[in-house]
């Protein structure tokens, strides 16, 4: 079954950026979508379709992919971004939505 | 605004059956594809069943497969995941989620607050 890996865990610093990344097979031929889970909330869609910002997502939030990684960049971290991050893409063969494992960003 | 309701979460035995509803409203409910995803508490996001507009479309993760029913009831703007031989593993807050729209890889733009399913003896 396709598989999406996230790091666990990451810390950053107030201001500085975040970086989270998402490995997986063959991300050319699919769209991958960031959520944004805060305790006790459900998930909020961040980034679509690779790079794009749903309305009222803050410019902070961008995204990248390249080759079998994609990458939600959060700049200028702030402590409400402190929450879980998956990213997510439709599998065509196995015709199945995957998520990643979760990455658990804590704000210092 | 779009308002995604779940209800029909509880205790159940192993072996029991359990029948989720989604009540959904803000937008044409008929215009997009629709999702059940869960998640233990404290561990990630699991796809569980997807439908598309018309309902005539499915999709299942293995571990539900022959076991959960996604169906879809446009009339009345409901979205329901019909649950049948449960198991502890199942044991998860079940989302209630909208795609953003009928193309399979779209994504879940939409999701409600989730209904919480206990399988227990």
């Amino acid at each position: 079954s396709y598989v999406l890996t996230q790091p666990p865990s990451m810390s950053v610093a107030p201001g500085q950026t975040a970086r989270i990344t998402c490995g997986g097979n063959n991300f050319g031929s699919k769209s991958v979508h960031w959520y944004q889970q805060k305790p006790g909330q459900a998930p909020v869609l961040v980034v679509y379709d690779d790079y794009d910002r749903p309305s009222g997502v803050p410019e902070r939030f961008s995204a990248s992919k390249s080759g079998n990684t994609a990458t939600l960049t959060i700049s200028r971290v702030e402590a409400g971004d402190e929450a879980d991050y998956y990213c997510q893409v439709w599998d065509s063969s196995s015709a199945h939505y995957v998520f990643g494992t979760g990455t658990k960003v804590t704000v210092l | 605004e779009v308002q995604l309701l779940e209800s029909g979460g509880g205790l159940v035995q192993p072996g029991g059956s359990l029948r989720l509803s989604c009540a959904a409203s803000g937008f044409t409910f008929d215009d997009y594809g629709m999702s059940w995803v869960r998640q233990v508490p404290g561990k990630g996001l699991e796809w569980v069943s997807d439908t598309s507009a018309g309902g005539g479309n499915t999709y299942y993760a293995d571990a539900v497969k022959g076991r959960f029913t996604i169906s879809r009831d446009n009339s009345k703007n409901t979205l329901y995941l019909q649950m049948n031989s449960l198991r502890a593993g199942d044991t998860a807050l079940y989302f209630c989620a909208k795609r953003r729209g009928d193309w399979l890889a779209s994504p879940l733009d939409y999701w409600g607050q989730g209904t919480l399913v206990t399988v227990s003896s």
